[in-house]
């Protein structure tokens, strides 16, 4: 079976402090891909990275970064030097390409609120 | 840009009536998907389909029917609406891909409520 766990659910901070957004999954699956999403209050869920289970690789996107290790089954998010506008609820999701390959199967999501 | 508009984003129904919700996608996309997203409980899928006429279900199907007689557009249809269908209900599309490595794309969800 295919989990997704982001065990925090609020989380609350002052702006410009730096946030990590934590993700563990689990999966049998040898090759697998990961994505976080984010939803803003307006509802939609906007596509923010994708990794594949073979690239352990870190990457940065301006002021956000992710953080794959495989050995602990873990992709945190990282937000550096937070802003208003990032407040959102943040979804991590896992898609496998043996079992159920054309389906994601989403965390529960992490309300991130950035605070003036 | 992929856009993925739903028709409604807030609707109210009774219980025992027949609802639609209607999903259009301008991108081409063989995939399109439907889930609820419930508090604490993420998002789920509730049908899925993977081209014209093709639909699988997902993890919560019951209550649930969809159609989809064309490319870009998947419909979602509540049979008989009762309370415990009240959510937030959000289409997705993407391409085939290869080994599905895709992102979904969204939109903006139609938020149900049965009374």
């Amino acid at each position: 079976a295919q989990k997704v766990t982001q065990a925090q659910t609020e989380i609350s901070v002052v702006e410009k402090e730096d946030v990590t957004l934590d993700c563990v999954y689990e999966t049998r699956d040898t090759t697998y891909y990961l994505f976080w999403y984010k939803q803003p209050p307006s509802g939609e869920l906007v596509f923010l990275i994708r990794r594949n289970s073979f690239d352990e690789q870190n990457e940065i996107s301006g002021r956000y970064s992710w953080n794959f290790q495989k050995s602990t089954s873990s992709f945190n998010f990282t937000i550096t030097a937070s802003q208003v506008v990032d407040s959102a609820v943040y979804f991590c999701a896992l898609k496998g390409i043996i079992q159920g390959a054309q389906k994601l199967v989403f965390g529960q999501g992490t309300r991130l609120t950035i605070n003036p | 840009d992929v856009k993925v508009t739903q028709s409604s984003r807030y609707l109210v129904k009774r219980t025992g009536e027949k609802v639609f919700l209607e999903c259009v996608q301008d991108m081409d996309h063989e995939n399109m998907f439907w889930y609820r997203q419930d508090p604490g409980l993420g998002l789920r899928l509730i049908y899925f389909s993977y081209d014209v006429k093709m639909k699988e279900k997902g993890d919560i199907p019951e209550g649930y029917s969809v159609s989809r007689e064309k490319k870009e557009r998947f419909s979602l249809i509540l049979e008989s609406a009762s309370t415990n269908q009240t959510s937030m209900y959000l289409c997705a599309s993407s391409q085939l891909g290869n080994r599905g490595n895709q992102p979904q794309h969204f939109g903006d969800g139609t938020r149900l409520s049965i009374l």
